[in-house]
């Protein structure tokens, strides 16, 4: 799976949009971005995912530029329970069964 | 659906103590994982199963056995504790056709 970059750390102003960025400039063609996210030491939350187009669901959207080098999460409306650490995720497949292979990913402080 | 559960939440051993950490899931996934997070690092792969009688080891496998009977249930057995083995321990578990994988709350273990 293709190595990926995030920034340590990130704050947002409660209510703005949150963007997250990721650099995976060795991704492969048949490669998928995932996004999740950890809320003070819970259990990681599906984001969202995408291959090639811009995705958008009820949580968030994903931008993904058209080399494919690169990805931003956008949090439309950052709120207080969007503070959490989020991975951005390169894998080779969209089946269940392929391992997730997080990194240290991106503390996000959304501020009052 | 309770989602994905686990059960202990909190646990302390002795070094040499063995002890079963249980997962279940009741939306009849497929495929069934144990990741382990410790401080400040992304989650590692322990073990994984693609269904009943199926396991296979992940990334970090040593000190630790799986077995899954039935599709809901797949316990992690610590076979004989060691202070390396103090973690927070997360199962997770997905659809093979899909790629978001559901997870638990986590099991925070400490081995003295």
């Amino acid at each position: 799976d293709a190595k990926t970059t995030q920034p340590t750390s990130m704050d947002c102003a409660e209510g703005r949009a949150a963007n997250l960025p990721c650099n995976h400039s060795t991704i492969s063609g048949n490669e998928y971005v995932y996004w999740y996210r950890q809320i003070h030491s819970q259990g990681p939350q599906y984001i969202i995912h995408g291959l090639k187009n811009n995705e958008t669901n009820e949580m968030a959207s994903l931008i993904i530029t058209e080399d494919r080098k690169s990805s931003t999460l956008i949090l439309p409306h950052a709120t207080l329970r969007d503070t959490a650490v989020y991975y951005c995720i390169v894998r080779a497949t969209n089946f269940g069964n392929e391992k997730l292979t997080f990194g240290t990913g991106t503390r996000l402080t959304i501020i009052p | 659906n309770a989602g994905v559960t686990q059960t202990p939440k909190f646990q302390v051993l002795k070094t040499g103590q063995s002890m079963t950490l249980q997962c279940a899931q009741d939306m009849n996934h497929e495929y069934m994982s144990w990741y382990r997070q410790d401080p400040g690092m992304g989650l590692r792969l322990i073990h994984y199963s693609v269904g009943a009688g199926i396991t296979d080891q992940g990334e970090v496998p040593n000190g630790y056995n799986v077995s899954r009977s039935t599709t809901e249930d797949f316990p992690l057995r610590l076979l004989s504790a060691a202070p390396s083995q103090t973690s927070v321990y997360f199962c997770a578990s997905s659809y093979l056709d899909r790629g978001e994988q559901f997870f638990g709350p986590g099991t925070r273990l400490t081995v003295l």
